[in-house]
């Protein structure tokens, strides 16, 4: 079983949708959660970054982390177009042994004109 | 420049050649990452470099793989021997912070075929 889980997709919705993504992981100790988008052929760019549980928010973009659950979701409001990308997950903590991030394995979006 | 920069963006080989893959990281930033992206797969971490600190190599698959960062800069991974295996996405990222809560920023990538 991988440390962290994430749905590959593809999920296709149509623009101006709410969108949700979600990772769970095994691991407890990790700490920082954030979410990667990654457009075809270019390198993962940071979207959202939290700290242990709760929600933040950035535009149409949340970022939520239960913690008790193991359970991490990005939500994009009013998607569109451009929003279709690879999205990924990523986690780590300072008691986990490494200073590398863990990676979910993506989930692509495809957000409908 | 602005980014993390990393080179050549494609590289073709044959099995059995050795290829060396550059990755030059943002100005000021002390950690270097080098992770692996096959297709469909999450991010494979392979290295990483923080200042003069002895590379955490924990992630390199085999004894094939190597890797340096000459002045604290620029970073090279080399695969000696390739396999077909090897074809993948080499992504290079650089983090300003050695904390393990400091954001990547990654570069678009080296694109390795091994025929």
């Amino acid at each position: 079983q991988k440390e962290v889980e994430q749905d590959p997709g593809p999920l296709s919705v149509p623009e101006g949708a709410i969108v949700s993504l979600n990772c769970t992981y095994s691991n407890s100790a990790f700490q920082y959660f954030m979410w990667y988008r990654q457009y075809s052929r270019k390198g993962p760019e940071l979207l959202m970054y939290t700290y242990s549980s709760g929600n933040k928010e950035d535009g149409r973009f949340t970022a939520q982390v239960d913690k008790s659950s193991k359970y991490i979701s990005l939500f994009i409001r009013d998607s569109q177009p451009s929003d279709s990308a690879t999205y990924l997950c990523a986690m780590s903590g300072q008691d986990t042994g490494r200073r590398a991030l863990t990676f979910g394995s993506g989930t692509r979006l495809q957000v409908q004109p | 420049g602005a980014g993390v920069s990393q080179s050549p963006s494609n590289k073709v080989t044959e099995k059995g050649k050795d290829v060396e893959l550059r990755c030059d990281p943002i100005s000021g930033h002390t950690a270097l990452y080098w992770y692996r992206q096959s297709l469909g797969q999450g991010l494979e971490f392979l290295i990483y470099f923080q200042g003069n600190s002895a590379p955490d190599k924990s992630g390199l698959p085999s004894d094939r793989f190597s890797a340096e960062r000459t002045g604290g800069s620029v970073s090279t991974l080399t695969i000696q021997r390739t396999q077909q295996e090897d074809s993948a996405v080499y992504l290079c990222a650089s983090s300003p912070g050695s904390g393990r809560g400091s954001p990547l920023h990654f570069g678009n990538g080296t694109r390795l075929t091994v025929t």
